[in-house]
Parts: C-alpha cells; sequence; structure tokens
C-alpha cells in the first residue's frame, strides 16, 4: 500500500534552517508529481511547493519562493523540502503528499512539525 | 492565484441530516480540477471527491460532489457519526493550487 513517511521536522530559531524528508514506498514514485502542503496550527491549509516527476518543474507559493527549495530523489523514491531563512509564520505541520500540478493529492504522509520561535 | 471561499464556515447538524457544502472560486476553475478532502482532528487530510465528482475507491456514495466553472457543492446525503469532520475544497487546475478555508460540520 501507499505509504509517505515525513521527518525532519522539529524546534529551530527564527533565520533558521530545517531540511524535511518524505520516504515513498507502495508505488512508483518516480511517475508522480509530489507536494509539500503545510498547516499552522488550529488553522486550514497551504499548499507550499511540487516538483513533476522528472523534477523538471517546479512551483512555490510565493510566500516560500527565495527561502525554501524543493527536490526529489527518484533512486531512493524520495522527496525533500529545504528550509532556509525560517520565520514564525513558517510554524506548521508539513505534509507531504502525491500529487500536484492537474492532480488532486490522493495520499498524504503524517505530517512532520515544524516550530520556529527563539 | 484562484481563491476558494467555502461557505457556511461551520455546520451544526445531527446525526441522519443532509449537509450542503459549498465552494465559490474566485474564476473558473480549469477542467473542473476541484477536490473536496476530509480532515478529522489529528489526522492528515483525506481525499474524498476529485474531478468535481468521482468519489475515490472506498469512499461511501453519501458523499457526493458536483458544480463547474466557479461554483461546487458536495452534498453529504445521511450524516453519520463519523462525518463530523472539517471539509476543504482545493483546485489543482492552475497554480499556485489553491484551498479553501474550509467548513466545519459539527454536531448539533
Amino acid at each position: 500500500q501507499v505509504q509517505l513517511v515525513e521527518s525532519g521536522g522539529g524546534l529551530v530559531k527564527p533565520g533558521g534552517s530545517l531540511r524535511l524528508s518524505c520516504a515513498a514506498s507502495g508505488f512508483a514514485f518516480s511517475d508522480y508529481f509530489m507536494s509539500w502542503i503545510r498547516q499552522a496550527p488550529g488553522k486550514g491549509l497551504e499548499w507550499v511547493s511540487y516538483i513533476s516527476s522528472s523534477g523538471s518543474t517546479i512551483y512555490y507559493t510565493d510566500s516560500v519562493k527565495g527561502r525554501f527549495t524543493i527536490s526529489r530523489d527518484n533512486a531512493k523514491n524520495s522527496l525533500y523540502l529545504q528550509m532556509n531563512s525560517l520565520r514564525a509564520e513558517d510554524t506548521a505541520v508539513y505534509y507531504c503528499a502525491r500529487g500536484g500540478a492537474v492532480t488532486s493529492f490522493h495520499f498524504w504522509g503524517q505530517g512532520t512539525l515544524v516550530t520556529v520561535s527563539s | 492565484e484562484i481563491v476558494l471561499t467555502q461557505s457556511p464556515g461551520t455546520l451544526s447538524l445531527s446525526p441522519g441530516d443532509r449537509a450542503t457544502l459549498s465552494c465559490r472560486a474566485s474564476q473558473s476553475v480549469p477542467s473542473s480540477y476541484l477536490a473536496w478532502y476530509q480532515q478529522k482532528p489529528g489526522q492528515a487530510p483525506r481525499l474524498l471527491i476529485y474531478g468535481e465528482s468521482s468519489r475515490v475507491t472506498g469512499i461511501p456514495d453519501r458523499f457526493s460532489g458536483r458544480g463547474s466553472g466557479t461554483d461546487f457543492t458536495l452534498t453529504i446525503s445521511r450524516l453519520e457519526p463519523e462525518d463530523f469532520a472539517v471539509y476543504y475544497c482545493q483546485q489543482y487546475g492552475r497554480s499556485p493550487l489553491t484551498f479553501g478555508g474550509g467548513t466545519k460540520v459539527e454536531i448539533k
């Protein structure tokens, strides 16, 4: 069955960096767009970024452009999100999901919490 | 950016009631690339409906989606106790991808 397992969350100071990982299994990872979606405490869902199956197409929401970098390693069935210059407003549970441009999010990980605080 | 506005913010209903959730887009959603998700506390969202009206395998047929262009509706024909949750619409036809603010369906 499809599994997505995020890791790498934690407490970081404003201005700091963190790298999230998502390990995928149970499907042909290299065939699918993948996305990161976040949810601030008590708030709604916000799509953050997607990457195409080959990695050639990448898109970010405006609030993270220039600070976050999405990438993937199809040989390792893994998705990544490098987060730099973190701000308090980046505090959220970050979900990895299968899907992106013109595909809905059929599968989600359990999420990893990122807290940005001094 | 396509802005999705969900209404009402909260729906207070009883088990067995019919629930009608609205999602209005600020511009036409390309090819009806509109999805609905259910989220319960402490859990990841779950996809219910995609392509505006296609139900995911395993989702009960009391859930149905319809609409086109800028107006979409999720209907739960008869609420079961496990249906009380927050529901989000999402468009995936134009980047940036966007979600609505959610509708909470609570027990009256």
